[in-house]
């Protein structure tokens, strides 16, 4: 199975920073067609998880442009650009290039 | 707007078997793959199951292989999920998320939860 490897576990942040996460797999994430399925996802408190990035660094619809993604074949960041207290919750990466599809272990963000 | 709703979850006995529904609307259903994924309390996610658009492929975690069965009904717009052999570590709130052409998740359910405890 492909490992997901996230950190930091957890981060606090002031409202206005700007924050990394960071997700390394233990196998390249490039499928045979060319492409990386590698996305983020957040979860905030009470609420069911939310995409917002896919294959690398596409924004989800609604996804505000403060997030970026960015990374090729094993090594990925999450940035967050400006963080805002609507950002407060559980970062998780995800791979759906092998099977069986697998998730980090998540990053919580905390506003200081 | 694309609306995803678990239900058939509660409280259950180890060794019992349970079968999870996800009605599906605002999107054309018939067109996409779905997914179970499944989160422990206070735990990460766990995806445990995809079946494509038209049911010609299904996929399990091994965690779930042989005791979980994903199924689909096009023409009721509902994803299922029946569980067998149900153990404690089967405990855990369920949501089926959508699966685009991108090949991620991109809309979830409010999740319903699954209890197994004697």
């Amino acid at each position: 199975d492909v490992v997901m490897t996230q950190t930091p576990p957890s981060l606090s942040v002031a409202i206005g920073q700007s924050v990394s996460i960071s997700c390394k797999s233990s196998q390249s994430l490039v499928y045979s067609d060319g492409k990386t399925y590698l996305h983020w996802l957040l979860q905030s408190p009470g609420r069911s998880p939310k995409r917002l990035i896919y294959q690398v660094s596409n924004l989800g619809s609604g996804v505000p442009d403060r997030f970026s993604g960015t990374g090729s074949q094993k090594d990925f960041t999450l940035k967050i650009s400006r963080v805002e207290a609507e950002d407060l919750g559980v970062y998780y990466c995800a791979q759906t290039t092998h099977f069986p599809l697998t998730f980090g272990s998540g990053t919580k963000l905390e506003i200081k | 707007e694309v609306q995803l709703v678990e239900s058939g979850g509660g409280l259950v006995q180890p060794g019992s078997s349970l079968k999870l529904s996800c009605v599906a609307s605002g999107f054309t259903f018939s067109n996409y793959g779905m997914n179970w994924i499944r989160q422990a309390p206070k735990k990460g996610l766990e995806w445990i199951a995809l079946i494509y658009y038209d049911s010609s492929n299904k996929y399990y975690a091994d965690s779930v292989k042989g005791r979980f069965t994903i199924s689909r009904d096009n023409s009721k717009n509902t994803l299922y999920l029946e569980m067998n052999s149900l153990r404690s570590e089967d405990t855990a709130m369920y949501y089926c998320a959508k699966w685009p052409g991108t090949g991620a998740f991109d809309y979830w359910g409010q999740g319903v939860m699954v209890t197994v405890s004697s």
